[in-house]
């Protein structure tokens, strides 16, 4: 079946300006999760939704950030007011749900550089 | 805090076998999970371990020892194609999973 999805795939904005990033997860999957990995660094997690909710947003890096998920499908994340440091790999990840032994498939990420 | 430890680089001969170590403090511990990345490619799943001992799958294992709060991932018969970063991940608080930095295994001929 298919896996999960990002787009785009690449992005290059500039600084101060919005960007959307969309996931589209495992057909069936309750939960999604993002990550930021900057170069040659680990995964940081950003917010996990659980269905169409998202138990803890402190994840987040700032008040700039923000994600939301629709029909417990489809997820975006939004970065307001692009800043240099912003830039990086966004991943989103789904499982089937939020226990802990469940494996989280990722998508390939969307490449955010922010001149 | 949350944390977890390992080596940000190891090297080793095609064919060989090598371990990569990993050890947590988490809130509250769940399970290790392992996972691998190629460069410029997606993490994926390779092992978890939710309690002692070890699990193996084919030329990869997990180990996991919760009272010394360690893990390591062995790989045998290493193949140039197993040159890749890979990450130990556990859940701690709210966070689903929180991963380490990485190592970076390069395999050489």
């Amino acid at each position: 079946g298919a896996g999960v999805s990002q787009s785009p795939s690449n992005k290059v904005t500039e600084k101060g300006k919005d960007v959307e990033l969309r996931c589209d997860p495992i057909s069936g999957h309750t939960a999604l999760y993002w990550y930021r990995q900057s170069l040659g660094q680990g995964l940081e997690f950003l917010i996990y939704f659980q269905g169409n909710s998202a138990p803890d947003k402190s994840g987040l890096p700032s008040d700039r950030f923000s994600a939301e998920r629709t029909g417990g499908s489809v997820s975006t994340l939004t970065i307001q007011r692009t800043q240099q440091e912003d830039s990086a790999v966004y991943l989103c990840a789904s499982s089937k749900s939020r226990g802990h032994t469940d494996t989280q498939y990722f998508g390939p990420g969307t490449r955010l550089t922010v001149l | 805090g949350q944390s977890l430890e390992q080596p940000s680089e190891v090297t080793a001969v095609e064919g060989a076998i090598v371990q990569i170590n990993c050890t947590y403090q988490t809130s509250g511990f769940y399970g290790l999970s392992w996972y691998q990345q190629h460069d410029g490619g997606a993490p994926t799943f390779l092992s978890y371990n939710a309690l002692d001992g070890l699990e193996e799958t084919g030329r990869f294992s997990s180990f996991l020892s919760r009272s010394d709060s360690y893990g390591y991932l062995l790989l045998q018969e290493l193949q140039m194609k197993d040159s890749a970063s890979y990450f130990c991940a556990a859940p701690s608080g709210n966070t689903p999973l929180v991963f380490g930095k990485g190592t970076r295994l390069s395999v050489i001929a």
